[in-house]
């Protein structure tokens, strides 16, 4: 079965860092764009940016740019969205998602991650 | 950036009842790179049509998109219980970012 999974919920407080992770399995993990999609509380989804596993290339969002990092271990089928000082606003539920076709990451999204809650409160 | 606007908002209709969805964007997107997206409560959203008209695996066929240029739409052409969730159109054609239209909300009458 193809899938991705993600770390689980997080709680932090406002300035500290956070890694989180997505790992694929049933699928060859490098040859498929992964993007990452957050959805704050009762809001819409928000399109942040993918990364390709086999050469870590990356499209942004410049809306996201500087404030996140995307990053994959190809060797170990994972992703991850990293921050260096969160905030409060970063409260959101993130998922991760493939891009399923070879149209060189202009793919929708058809396998999805279960999501991980962030939650940045002092 | 190509913002997408999705109408309604909200959708009450009845099982059995047909549902239309539309999705209009703020340039020109390519056929190919237009998806649709339910989601229901505290789950992820689910992939339904890519490419505007092709229904992903497992999806079925009363589920149905069309439209071309700026205008695209996903019929829904009996309602099941199961088929009540919001609905999210996306496009990943143009340079990035690739976006999200805002979601109807279909609900159950």
């Amino acid at each position: 079965e193809m899938q991705l999974v993600q770390s689980g919920a997080e709680v932090k407080k406002p300035g500290e860092s956070l890694k989180i992770s997505c790992t694929g399995s049933g699928y060859t993990f490098s040859n498929y764009w992964l993007g990452w999609v957050r959805q704050m509380p009762g809001k819409a989804l928000e399109w942040m940016g993918t990364i390709h596993p086999g050469d870590s290339d990356k499209r942004n969002n410049p809306s996201f740019q500087g404030q996140v990092i995307m990053s994959v271990d190809k060797s170990i089928s994972t992703a991850y969205l990293q921050w260096s000082s969160l905030k409060a606003s970063d409260t959101a539920m993130y998922y991760c998602a493939r891009a399923g076709g070879n149209s060189g990451g202009h793919d929708a999204f058809d396998i999805w991650g279960q999501g991980t809650m962030v939650i940045v409160s002092s | 950036e190509i913002v997408l606007t999705q109408s309604p908002g909200t959708l009450s209709l009845s099982p059995g009842e047909r549902a239309t969805l539309s999705c209009r964007a703020s340039q020109s997107v390519s056929t190919s790179y237009l998806a649709w997206y339910h989601q229901k409560p505290g789950q992820a959203p689910r992939l339904l049509i890519f490419s505007t008209v092709h229904r992903a695996i497992g999806i079925p066929d009363r589920f149905s998109g069309s439209g071309s240029g700026t205008d695209f739409t996903l019929t829904i052409s009996r309602l099941e219980p199961e088929d009540f969730a919001v609905y999210y159109c996306h496009q990943y054609g143009t340079s990035p970012p690739f976006t999200f239209g805002p979601g109807t909300k279909l609900n159950m009458k």
